[in-house]
Parts: C-alpha cells; structure tokens; sequence
C-alpha cells in the first residue's frame, strides 16, 4: 500500500508569488508515479504534472514544477508567477502498477490580488 | 487530446430508481476507473478496469454495478441507493497502471 501526506489543509499567496505545496509518501514499491491535481470548485480534476520514481530530472510543465526529493520521500509542488485562477483543492497522489491511485487529503490554495 | 467525457453532469434519483453513469475516452488508454469523492475528500477508489475487465473492486456495494463494453466505454449503472451515496462521481483513465490519469468533469449525484 502507499501512502500519500499533504500537511498544509490551506494555503494563502498573493498574486505573483511563488507557492510551494507539501508532499510526502510512504511506498515499499521499487517502481511508482507521482501526480499533482487541481480540483476547482466547479469539481473537475485536471492532471498538472507527473514524476516517475526513477526521473532523475525534476518534472516542469510551464508554471508548474515538482521538486522530488526520494530519499526525504517528498515531491513538493511548485507554483511560480501565481495567478488568481490558481485557486483550487490542490491534492498529490501516487500510482503503482496495479493502477491504484493513492491520494493526499488535499491542500486549499487561495491567491489573493 | 486528453478528454474524458462523463455524462450525465448532474442527476437526482430517488431511492427506488435505476440510473446508468456513463464515461468515454479515445485516447486508447486500457486501463479505467470510477472513484466516489464526497465533499472537502479526496476520491476513493471504487472499480478498476484494465484490458476491459474488472480487476479491482473495493468492496463496493452491489447497489453499484460497473460495466465496461469496450475499451472507451465504462458504465456505472445504480440501483436502489441510498441517500449517503451522494456525491461527485468521476472516471479516469490511464494508458495503464501508473501512468499519469485524466479525469472527466464528474458526475454530481443526489440520492432523494
């Protein structure tokens, strides 16, 4: 089983900050993704950026990038430039082979003007 | 093209009726899901389909029936819920296990 712990319930930024948004996981997998989604208000979960155990190179997907640190077993999100459209549940969640996603509890990203 | 598409988007039911969730996606991936997340949670895994056939079912109730009648299509068909059903319904699909998922939109469901 794997476990996924996102620390921070709310987040606050102002617009044009950077914000970084916690992870850690639990997993006795060799082989394992790491996901960050936004979920805003309206419900839909959209796929953000993904990091597989084995990447070397931290994962970057324009604003957003993954800072992975596997021996602290941490993959924290990294927002640069935020926008007020960042706003949204931010949830980390990691995927094994048998196609189980595990996810955090989520963190509540604000950004305000 | 990463769509999922979940119909219908909203739908109330009552106690007695049998309503059909319905997911679709043609990027060829082969492996589907449908998680159940209630407010202010993160989802919870209910069925896994992989090459179209179930492979992991979390201890759903039989209230919840999956259905998978090809490899774009996952249905969730339900029967005689319960007013603590109620909640955001979505699909995912992967190329396969492990692989980053897309989601669809969602199903919001309210049992009556």
């Amino acid at each position: 089983a794997q476990k996924i712990t996102q620390t921070q319930p709310g987040m606050f930024v102002q617009e044009k900050e950077a914000v970084t948004l916690d992870c850690t996981y639990d997993t006795s997998d060799q082989s394992y993704g790491l996901f960050w989604y936004k979920q805003p208000s309206s419900g839909e979960m959209i796929f953000l950026i993904y990091q597989g155990s084995y990447d070397e190179q931290n994962a970057t997907e324009g604003r957003y990038s993954l800072n992975f640190q596997k021996a602290r077993k941490s993959a924290n999100l990294v927002i640069s430039a935020s926008q007020l459209g960042d706003s949204a549940m931010y949830f980390c969640a990691s995927g094994s082979t048998l196609g189980r996603l595990y996810f955090g509890r989520g963190t509540q990203l604000t950004v305000w003007p | 093209d990463t769509e999922v598409t979940q119909t219908p988007k909203h739908l109330v039911m009552g106690m007695t009726n049998k309503k059909s969730l319905k997911c679709e996606q043609h990027m060829g991936h082969r492996a589907m899901y449908w998680y159940k997340q209630k407010a202010k949670k993160p989802p919870e895994l209910m069925f896994v389909y992989s090459y179209e056939k179930l492979s992991i079912n979390e201890s759903v109730p039989s209230r919840f029936s999956p259905e998978c009648p090809n490899s774009s299509l996952l249905n969730l068909h339900l029967h005689a819920l319960q007013p603590e059903d109620s909640a955001l319904y979505l699909c995912a699909s992967n190329l396969h296990g492990g692989t980053e998922a897309f989601f669809g939109q969602g199903t919001r469901l309210t049992v009556v």
